[in-house]
């Protein structure tokens, strides 16, 4: 089955602990994205990739960090600069028009 | 700046009509999307609107009108099932990027 998938669902960490979300599809898209969602609200975008080796900062990119070495995968680092980290957060994929989410990970930072 | 908005809440019964909102005001716009999110899960693809006027698709429909900046999803036959929150998205930045508005949670009733 193709899609997206995104580990772990749920993620604890102590504050002051950079943290890496694992982001993998094989859909064979070019696009890549990470949102974050706070609850009751919308998605707001955190990086994007066009193509491999290449990536764009969004709209709240300070305190995270991201890499595109294989079109498959793409990680997203939560570094300690992140004021408010906990959060759900969600990878997804582009072709055309249309966007492909994973299941999210929840973050929680204490 | 870029900015959308949706009634954050509506409520309707099983069988009914429900009519989502959502107005825009972004920097570049390419087309209005509709997504779907129940509590936890990961967005759904709904539909898409480049050009004026309604798309329909089974028991959902959506309408865009670019002069206006404004766009809506229509849910037919409403099924318990439908309680979900919705969100709209203006694809822009040359049609690379999605900035998502805050939602609307949707409460189906018996």
């Amino acid at each position: 089955d193709g899609g997206i998938t995104q580990s772990p669902k749920y993620l604890f960490r102590k504050e002051g602990q950079n943290v890496t979300l694992s982001c993998e599809q094989n859909l064979n898209h070019d696009a890549m994205y990470w949102y974050r969602q706070d609850p009751g609200q919308g998605l707001r975008l955190i990086y994007y990739s066009q193509i491999v080796n290449d990536f764009q900062k969004g709209d709240i990119a300070e305190g995270y960090s991201v890499s595109r070495e294989k079109k498959e995968s793409f990680p997203l680092t939560v570094t300690s600069a992140q004021k408010n980290p906990t959060a759900f957060y969600l990878c997804a994929s582009k072709e055309g028009y249309e966007q492909y989410f994973g299941p999210g990970t929840r973050l929680t930072v204490t | 700046g870029q900015s959308l908005e949706q009634p954050s809440e509506v409520t309707a019964v099983e069988g009914a009509i429900v009519q989502i909102n959502c107005t825009y005001q972004t920097s570049g716009f390419y087309g209005l999307s509709w997504y779907q999110q129940h509590d936890g899960g990961a967005p759904t693809f709904l539909s898409y609107n480049a050009l004026d006027g309604l798309e329909e698709t089974g028991r959902f429909s959506s309408f865009l009108s670019r002069s206006d900046s404004y766009g809506y999803l229509l849910l037919q036959e409403l099924q318990m099932k439908d309680s979900a929150s919705y969100f709209c998205a203006v694809r822009d930045n040359y049609g690379q990027n999605f900035v998502f508005g805050p939602g609307t949670r949707l409460s189906v009733l018996p």
